[in-house]
């Protein structure tokens, strides 16, 4: 079975400061890894996703995440945060057929 | 516009009824998914359907319901709702595509937020 795990429940951060999420999944075969972003009242939507080719990939609003297959890990990132960044993000993994979402972190920038 | 809609958005309820929830998409998605949140904590699956007359349960048990008539339409069925029933429904769609890219990204509706006294 596959599983996800994200370190962070609740970051806090001022605009500009960098951001970094992490994510580590187990599951033993070949993965696909999503980041969903959760605004405040709006849809749950895709960042970004890795499936196969350049372990860094690039998302929408500046966001980018680096699948490392030796450490499990899909950490999200972004360089300087703006206020519009507050939101919940998930983690996703699909392994076998089903998606795996971690338990999500909430972001709050502060202005 | 393609998109996945979901009603009611917000439903609050007495304990013992039936409740249907919506869930329809106009992409021509061939799966869809029903997943329940709770507060703070992870999306859980509880059904799938990977195309007409397909239905599966997910991982999370789960005394709902569901059915697939139609490609673009997957109701969730409570028979008796009870206050262990509140939470967050989400629905979600997808397509098995010959683009790399497209395979297995899902698209959200809004959710529904079930309250049952």
């Amino acid at each position: 079975a596959q599983s996800v795990s994200q370190h962070n429940h609740h970051v806090i951060l001022s605009e500009a400061a960098s951001l970094e999420l992490g994510c580590n999944y187990s599951y033993g075969g070949t993965v696909n890894l999503f980041w969903y972003v959760q605004y405040p009242g709006q849809h749950l939507q895709l960042l970004l996703k890795y499936f196969s080719g350049d372990p860094l990939v690039k998302g929408i609003k500046g966001f980018e995440a680096e699948f490392i297959k030796s450490k499990f890990s899909f950490n999200l990132r972004k360089p300087s945060v703006q206020w519009s960044d507050t939101a919940e993000y998930f983690c996703a993994v699909i392994g076998d057929y089903k998606l795996s979402f971690g338990a999500g972190t909430t972001v709050t920038v502060r202005a | 516009e393609a998109d996945i809609y979901q009603t009611p958005r917000y439903l609050v309820i007495g304990t013992g009824k039936k409740i249907t929830l919506e869930c329809s998409q106009t992409m021509g998605h061939d799966k869809m998914y029903w997943y329940q949140q709770d507060p703070g904590m992870e999306l859980h699956l509880i059904h799938y359907s990977y195309g007409v007359n397909s239905t599966e349960k997910g991982d999370l048990s789960s005394e709902s319901t569901v059915s697939r008539i139609r490609t673009e339409h997957f109701p969730l069925t409570l028979e008796s709702a009870r206050p262990s029933h509140t939470s967050q429904y989400l629905c979600a769609s997808s397509v098995t595509s010959g683009k790399e890219s497209s395979y297995n990204e899902q698209f959200f509706g809004p959710g529904t937020r079930l309250t049952v006294l």
